[in-house]
Parts: structure tokens; C-alpha cells; sequence
């Protein structure tokens, strides 16, 4: 099955500068790749997804980049701010064939510093 | 709208008992997972739902646990006999139709404790 690593688990920086997360995954299948932001006592929110036929996409701050040959993929996010701080996740899986299992990441736990 | 919803919010129970987990996806979701977030760890997938057929239940740890949905709405997640390696917030989460590319919403998760 799939596997994820992410690292680093956690990060600090300050605030104003740039953050970056890094995944890897096993399956070379794989070919859609979520990110989820958890805040602290809430709920994983979706902030941003690529398909594995694109190499970047960025919404705002954040974006992600995927390189298929080497199996990792990266969030970035740029010109922090407070309530960046959380745990954000990644996740890959492997689409079609009724398969629906989001493979996650164990999580990086972001902190701004102000 | 109302978002996903999960009862009881906090559970402690003593190892051996039986607990039963409640979730209400988003009307009109046809999907629905139940995931498992040790302390520090990831999501771990446990089961999910497309209607009330249950096509993949590849990530229960154990025949203790099982999970149901009826009407294509609630959903049941009973751990038989606890232990305390049970001890994990186990979150719900709904999407529109099948498949990855549909966002999961997530409900506010049930703390699980067993003692």
C-alpha cells in the first residue's frame, strides 16, 4: 500500500517569512495529492490540492509542488502570519478503481512567531 | 448549511466496555469516512461508507471494531471490549459523491479514552 513521510514534524518561523513542508510517497500510482490544515482543537480544513498532471499550483500565500520522478510534493507558504500556526497534513492517493483511501502524512506542526 | 457533527464529543470509558461513536455527515453526502488520530499521528484510515455499503473497511485494526450506516445519513462506530491503545479521537468526515477528487468535510472528532 502507500506510504507518506512528512517532515520536518514541527517548524517555527517567523512571521513574514516563507514555511516549506515536504512529503514523499511510495506508490508511483499515486496521482492525487491533498493538503489539510488542522488548527489547534479543530477540524482538518482541505487548503489546497494538486493533480498529478500539473507540477504547481498556488492559491494566494500557499502552493504545492509535485515532482512525480522523485515522489515528493511541498507546501509552501509564503509571507506568514499568526494564524498560519497549526498541524497541516499531506495526503496522496491513488484515484479510480473504488479506491478512496487518502493515505496521510503524520503531520507538521507549524508555529509563526510573531 | 449545518457541517458534519460527531457525538459524544468526549468519551472515557474503562477497559472492556463497549462504545459506540456517532456521526451525521453533511445532507445529502453520499460518502463518509471514519478516521482515527492517535496523539502526535496522522489520520488513519479506518472505513468508509458510499450509501450504507461499507466497499472498504481495509483499515480496521481489529474485529472489535465495526461501523454501519443506515439512510444514507448517521453513521455507527462500535469498538468492542476497549483498550487502552483505543484511546484516539476518531473523526468523521463527509464528501458529496465518491472519490479523492471530492473535498472531505471533517466533523469536530470524538475524543476516545479508555482507562
Amino acid at each position: 500500500g502507500e506510504n507518506v513521510e512528512q517532515h520536518p514534524s514541527t517548524l517555527s518561523v517567523q512571521e513574514g517569512d516563507s514555511a516549506v513542508i515536504k512529503c514523499t510517497y511510495s506508490d508511483s500510482a499515486s496521482n492525487y495529492f491533498p493538503w489539510y490544515k488542522q488548527e489547534l482543537g479543530k477540524r482538518p480544513q482541505l487548503i489546497i490540492d494538486i493533480r498529478s498532471n500539473v507540477g504547481e499550483k498556488k492559491d494566494q500565500r500557499i502552493a504545492v509542488t509535485l515532482n512525480k520522478t522523485a515522489k515528493h510534493f511541498s507546501l509552501h507558504i509564503t509571507e506568514t502570519q499568526p494564524e498560519d500556526s497549526a498541524v497541516y497534513f499531506c495526503a496522496a492517493v491513488r484515484t479510480g478503481f473504488g479506491n478512496e483511501k487518502l493515505t496521510f502524512g503524520t503531520g507538521t506542526r507549524l508555529t509563526i512567531i510573531p | 448549511g449545518a457541517g458534519v457533527s460527531q457525538s459524544p464529543s468526549n468519551k472515557v470509558t474503562e477497559k472492556g466496555k463497549d462504545v459506540e461513536l456517532r456521526c451525521d455527515p453533511i445532507s445529502g453526502h453520499t460518502a463518509l469516512y471514519w478516521y482515527r488520530q492517535r496523539l502526535g499521528q496522522g489520520l488513519e484510515f479506518l472505513i468508509y461508507f458510499q450509501g450504507n455499503s461499507a466497499p472498504d473497511k481495509s483499515g480496521l485494526p481489529s474485529d472489535r471494531f465495526s461501523a454501519e450506516r443506515t439512510g444514507e445519513s448517521v453513521s455507527t462506530l462500535t469498538i468492542q471490549r476497549t483498550q487502552q491503545e483505543d484511546s484516539a479521537v476518531y473523526l468523521c468526515a463527509s464528501s458529496r459523491d465518491r472519490g479523492p477528487y471530492n473535498e472531505q468535510f471533517f466533523g469536530p472528532g470524538t475524543r476516545l479514552t479508555v482507562l
